[in-house]
């Protein structure tokens, strides 16, 4: 079955440094997505991708975070100055083009801890 | 603007016994209803999804959910729960298109052997 892929599963960084996190979404799917989880708590929207352009944000998605498609298979999640608040699990999601009824699929996450 | 409520924190069951995760929505439009599992350290695995047409919806592991439009309700349900159902369950929707989902806050199910 095919599935969304997510590296690295676990990264520690210092407070005020650069993170990229990385993701393979589902191959046919055009739509994709960045979701964050802080310590087992509410499932959180930050970020919608279509057509190499964001599609929506939230109010998380401010300007110390970026999204980029930077080939045909990855897309990544950039936050440029971390800070201690930015500790969570990240999960990328992918899915076709619906009308409402298609399915969001999740990788396994990537967690992160900013020290 | 979309929400999504699910008034238990956590759900206790013995195993064997039915379980029900209650969840309550609120959307503009018709709603696309989806239930997610989240097992310890892991990401969220799809369950089930209402679209339209039949108001109970069968998914993956033996879990239904029925749909409620006048109690705008979408409870998750199982006949005879299992031990290794427990997990943290999301309850998410969403409006249209392609919009993001919308989650819960989570239930906690445990079921006890």
């Amino acid at each position: 079955e095919p599935e969304v892929t997510q590296t690295p599963s676990h990264q520690v960084t210092q407070m005020g440094q650069e993170v990229i996190l990385r993701c393979v979404p589902i191959s046919n799917h055009l739509y994709f997505y960045w979701y964050r989880q802080i310590l087992g708590q509410k499932v959180e929207f930050l970020v919608s991708f279509y057509n190499n352009e964001i599609s929506e944000k939230s109010e998380i998605f401010d300007d110390q975070f970026s999204v980029e498609r930077p080939d045909g298979s990855n897309f990544t999640l950039k936050i440029r100055s971390t800070k201690l608040e930015d500790s969570a699990m990240y999960f990328c999601a992918s899915s076709e083009i619906g009308q409402g009824g298609n399915t969001i699929y999740f990788g396994e996450g990537s967690w992160l801890t900013v020290v | 603007a979309q929400s999504v409520a699910q008034p238990e924190d956590q759900v206790n069951v013995a195993e064997g016994n039915p379980l029900t995760v209650k969840c309550t929505y609120s959307v503009s439009g018709n709603p696309y209803l989806f239930w997610y599992v989240q097992y310890p350290n892991r990401g969220l695995q799809f369950l089930l999804k209402y679209i339209t047409g039949d108001n109970l919806v069968k998914g993956s592991y033996g879990f239904e959910a029925e749909f409620n439009k006048s109690q705008t309700s979408f409870h998750l349900k199982k006949p005879s729960a299992l031990v290794s159902d427990s997990a943290l369950y999301f309850c998410a929707v969403r409006d249209s298109g392609n919009t993001p989902l919308v989650f819960g806050k989570g239930t906690r199910l445990s079921v006890i052997a």
